[in-house]
């Protein structure tokens, strides 16, 4: 299995450029997860999707912030307008749960994550 | 939010000591997660114990739980150099929220020659 694939590896952009980040699950995992590292705020869940659907963005810092997963092998995080405190590791990771009947949380398998600087 | 605190924040061992890390949350869980971060790359899943377990061992880990005091340990045996890496722990909600991962702080382990 390839893994979770992120690309771009590395963005440098000027504030106020548009940026998005993409991500490829893992096949057959029906939970996208997208966070942002940090050395100040250290690792924050931003959004997550169960089947293609967002279910909580509690997490997204701000409107300039979205995300979209048009189908089960990809989403992307979109930042518009971006500012220099938006630099950090945005990093996407997948899975899927079993039932109830045996544990209902299952090992997230992250990607290499994106690497963003806006100057 | 953090909702894991990890203790050391960073610990510098020689290779072949024991390295211990611990972690304390603040609200009930279904399960507790270790995860290591080597240096510019994605976290990579360790070992999960459940609310209901103690201890759990896998290879040269062993991670403990007691839900009583909201803490957990990640024992690491006999470490080598390629141990050094950040390690988290992520703890998921037991009541809706169970689909959550919310992570630690991290420890940072150097292990020397």
């Amino acid at each position: 299995d390839a893994g979770v694939i992120q690309s771009p590896r590395h963005e440098v952009t000027e504030m106020g450029q548009e940026v998005t980040l993409r991500c490829k699950p893992i096949s057959g995992h029906d939970y996208l997860f997208w966070y942002r590292q940090t050395m100040m705020r250290g690792l924050e869940l931003l959004i997550y999707f169960n089947n293609n659907v967002p279910i909580d963005d509690s997490g997204m810092p701000e409107d300039r912030f979205s995300a979209k997963m048009p189908n089960a092998s990809f989403s992307t995080l979109k930042i518009q307008p971006s500012e220099p405190r938006d630099s950090a590791v945005y990093f996407c990771a997948s899975t899927t749960y079993f039932t109830a009947l045996l544990l209902n949380t299952g090992e997230l398998f992250f990607g290499e994550g994106s690497r963003l600087t806006v100057l | 939010s953090q909702q894991g605190e990890e203790d050391p924040q960073a610990l510098s061992i020689q290779e072949g000591e024991n390295a211990t890390m611990n972690c304390s949350y603040k609200t009930s869980i279904n399960n507790l997660q270790w995860y290591r971060q080597n240096s510019g790359r994605g976290l990579v899943h360790l070992i999960l114990i459940r609310s209901n377990e103690r201890e759990k061992h896998s290879g040269r880990l062993r991670v403990t739980l007691d839900t009583s005091k909201k803490s957990s340990s990640l024992l690491i045996t006999a470490s080598r150099a390629a141990d050094t890496a950040s390690y988290f722990c992520a703890t998921a909600g037991d009541t809706g929220t169970a689909s959550k991962l919310t992570f630690g702080t991290g420890t940072r382990l150097q292990v020397t020659l």
